[in-house]
């Protein structure tokens, strides 16, 4: 069935350090995928998004990277800070008649150590 | 402006009673969507609405769960009468209208739903 989910439950990086959490998703259909992040007791907070017409989009130290051969998608966080500690999920359209209902992964928490 | 709102931040409850959650969106914000989180588990689509009219339901989980928007403000999820398993994290979500935007979904900070 079509699915979302995450290699790596969780991740410890040190401070500094780039991290990289991965998602590999089934629906080849899929067109659209956001990356989110979660901190203990707030929602999911939207930090970047990219279509299935693009293989990599940059934002501020964040990168997203579609491989849509192998259904893989990435998110790089350069010079990880204690604020990035969270749990990250991975999510894709529904599809078009779901205006923007996403399926989330599981999540991967990231752990930043001083 | 204000965010997504939801209320009760917290709710426990023992099994065979009613909890009415409630959800105010981003105003001006025509779609309104629900999730669930239970522990350690991906977040689940559940149902979403545009304006009153609910767009696409199919991951209510069952008869026991209705949501309502009256109106098309604010919105009520009720779960009558909770099981166990309905414990989790209830988010409630709101988005500009599709094709405008990013399709950023604005996520509130959860109701979490205790179930004894």
């Amino acid at each position: 069935g079509e699915s979302v989910g995450l290699h790596l439950p969780t991740l410890s990086v040190q401070e500094g350090d780039n991290s990289i959490i991965n998602c590999a998703y089934s629906n080849s259909a899929s067109d659209y995928f956001i990356w989110y992040k979660q901190e203990s007791g707030k929602g999911p907070q939207f930090i970047i998004d990219i279509r299935s017409n693009m293989d990599k989009r940059q934002g501020q130290r964040v990168t997203v990277l579609l491989n849509k051969t192998v259904k893989h998608l990435s998110l790089q966080i350069a010079a990880t800070q204690p604020g990035d500690s969270a749990v990250y999920f991975c999510a894709e359209n529904r599809g078009s008649n779901s205006g923007y209902a996403l399926n989330f992964g599981k999540g991967t928490s990231l752990l930043v150590t001083p | 402006e204000a965010g997504v709102t939801q209320f009760p931040s917290h709710s426990v409850i023992e099994k065979g009673q009613t909890v009415t959650l409630r959800c105010d969106p981003i105003s001006g914000h025509d779609n309104l969507y629900w999730y669930r989180r239970v522990m350690g588990k991906e977040i689940k689509f559940l149902l979403h609405f545009v304006k009153e009219s609910k767009q696409d339901e199919s991951g209510m989980p069952n008869n026991r769960f209705l949501a309502e928007r009256t109106g098309g403000t604010y919105s009520t999820l009720k779960v009558q009468p909770a099981e166990l398993e309905d414990s989790g994290v209830y988010f409630c979500a709101s988005s500009q209208d599709p094709g405008v935007g990013t399709g950023e979904l604005f996520f509130g900070e959860g109701s979490r739903l205790t179930v004894l």
